[in-house]
């Protein structure tokens, strides 16, 4: 079944406490990112990757690392999370880039992480 | 300020109502997808609509892009309990960014 795994899918943590939420997807995607989801905010994007090897900022990168050693996985990074980073967190993956002037590539979610920051 | 506003917030209705939803820019998109989250999932696209003016048909549900590619809505006919959903618009942007609306939570009660 083609589909895109995040894990872990609940994590409460304490703030400095390093964590990683790891994002694997089985569809040879070439494109991947992570989003973050705050009420009333909808989902604003941290980083994202072309290909491996290849990362970029997205909108919200502040508090966050990725990297992209394998096509299949894209894990994030809270070196010494905070209370500000407290949120669902989503991976998704795409055949291109979720959207450029030439048209939309559709993206493929995972079902989230739900991460709280105590 | 959210570049794309979504309206209601929230809306809960009986099942067999119909009901549409709103997704208003005051600037102009290239293109405008809509997506439905279920709990304890990640959004699944529905629909993309690449031209000012396009209606598109899924079932019972109906997507319109307006004509000035500012805005769109998405209306449901005799809405049914499986539509509950947070429902999500993304517009595609001439700055080559993919942006998404705070999103429209959907209850359909039996």
């Amino acid at each position: 079944e083609a589909q895109v795994t995040q894990n872990p899918r609940y994590l409460i943590t304490v703030t400095g406490k390093k964590l990683t939420v790891t994002c694997s997807q089985n569809m040879n995607h070439e494109y991947m990112s992570w989003y973050r989801q705050d009420p009333g905010l909808g989902l604003r994007q941290i980083y994202y990757s072309m290909n491996v090897e290849v990362t970029d900022k997205g909108d919200v990168p502040e508090g966050y690392k990725v990297s992209r050693k394998e096509k299949r996985n894209f894990p994030l990074i809270l070196e010494s999370p905070s209370p500000n980073q407290t949120s669902l967190y989503f991976c998704a993956s795409s055949l291109g880039k979720a959207y450029s002037g030439g048209g939309h590539n559709e993206q493929f979610f995972g079902p989230g992480t739900r991460l709280t920051v105590l | 300020t959210q570049l794309l506003e979504q309206s209601p917030q929230f809306l809960s209705i009986q099942e067999g109502e119909n009901l549409t939803v709103y997704c208003n820019s005051s600037s102009v998109f290239s293109s405008l997808q809509w997506y439905r989250q279920e709990p304890g999932e990640g959004p699944v696209l529905l629909v993309t609509v690449v031209t000012g003016g396009e209606v598109k048909k899924l079932k019972r549900l109906t997507f319109q892009f307006g004509d000035a590619r500012k805005d769109s809505s998405l209306h449901i006919t005799a809405a049914q309990p499986g539509d509950t959903g947070l429902y999500l618009c993304a517009a595609g942007t001439y700055g080559n960014k993919l942006v998404f609306g705070a999103g429209t939570i959907l209850r359909v009660k039996s």
